[in-house]
């Protein structure tokens, strides 16, 4: 079955703290892992896939990264608006044909404070 | 704003009702998803419907069903409420032609069950 795991649960930053964001996941056969963000109030927010090891990706002061057992999101400066709940997922290829099901984590709550 | 819609917002009801989620997805796309989400367990995939088809099925309860109308939106029926099934609920759209991960999520059904 697949897994993901998220640590550490909740972070609490200074503006400009760097910090990375953990996701460890378990799947038979790695389709994609996907980072997502969500608002209080709000749905999730899709930020990035990552495909294969060693592959990285970049938006605004987020930085994704992918090994064969985890991914991490880096946020080298973060500021306030940065604060929110990160979610990791994955989707496997033995996910039934032509689904786009994810499995998620449970999340990262982030805080940055000015 | 993903351009998905969903209502209610809010619900309150008491354990043993019924009640009827919906959902309208973005213009164009033939996918829905139901997540559920709730403090312990994250983000749980319920079911996937592709133009009217069932594609996809997670743990979903049998006191749950779902279907997709020909006008595209779904509907999500939670039938002899439990008070563990207070949770907030997520439709979310794909285009369904090609699996890229990348789901579109309303802002949710929160459900609180008395």
């Amino acid at each position: 079955e697949d897994q993901v795991t998220q640590s550490p649960e909740a972070l609490r930053l200074q503006e400009g703290e760097s910090s990375s964001l953990n996701c460890s996941y378990t799947v038979s056969g790695l389709r994609g892992l996907f980072w997502y963000r969500q608002d209080p109030g709000k749905g999730p927010e899709f930020l990035f896939t990552l495909y294969s090891a060693g592959e990285e990706k970049e938006k605004e002061r987020l930085k994704a990264t992918l090994t064969k057992k985890e991914s991490f999101l880096h946020i080298p400066a973060p500021k306030p608006e940065d604060s929110a709940t990160y979610l990791c997922a994955v989707q496997g290829w033995g996910t039934q044909g032509g689904s786009e099901k994810l499995v998620f984590g449970k999340g990262m709550k982030l805080t940055v404070n000015p | 704003d993903s351009g998905v819609t969903q209502t209610p917002k809010h619900l309150i009801t008491a354990t043993g009702q019924r009640v009827t989620l919906r959902c309208s997805p973005r213009s164009g796309d033939l996918s829905v998803y139901w997540y559920q989400q709730s403090l312990d367990q994250g983000l749980q995939f319920l079911i996937q419907y592709y133009n009217g088809e069932e594609r996809a099925k997670g743990n979903i309860l049998e006191r749950f069903s779902a279907q997709q109308f020909p006008d595209l939106h779904s509907e999500l029926n939670l039938s002899s409420l439990e008070l563990g099934d207070s949770a907030l609920y997520f439709c979310a759209s794909t285009p369904g032609t090609v699996p890229t991960g990348e789901l579109f999520f309303g802002e949710g059904s929160r459900l609180t069950v008395l």
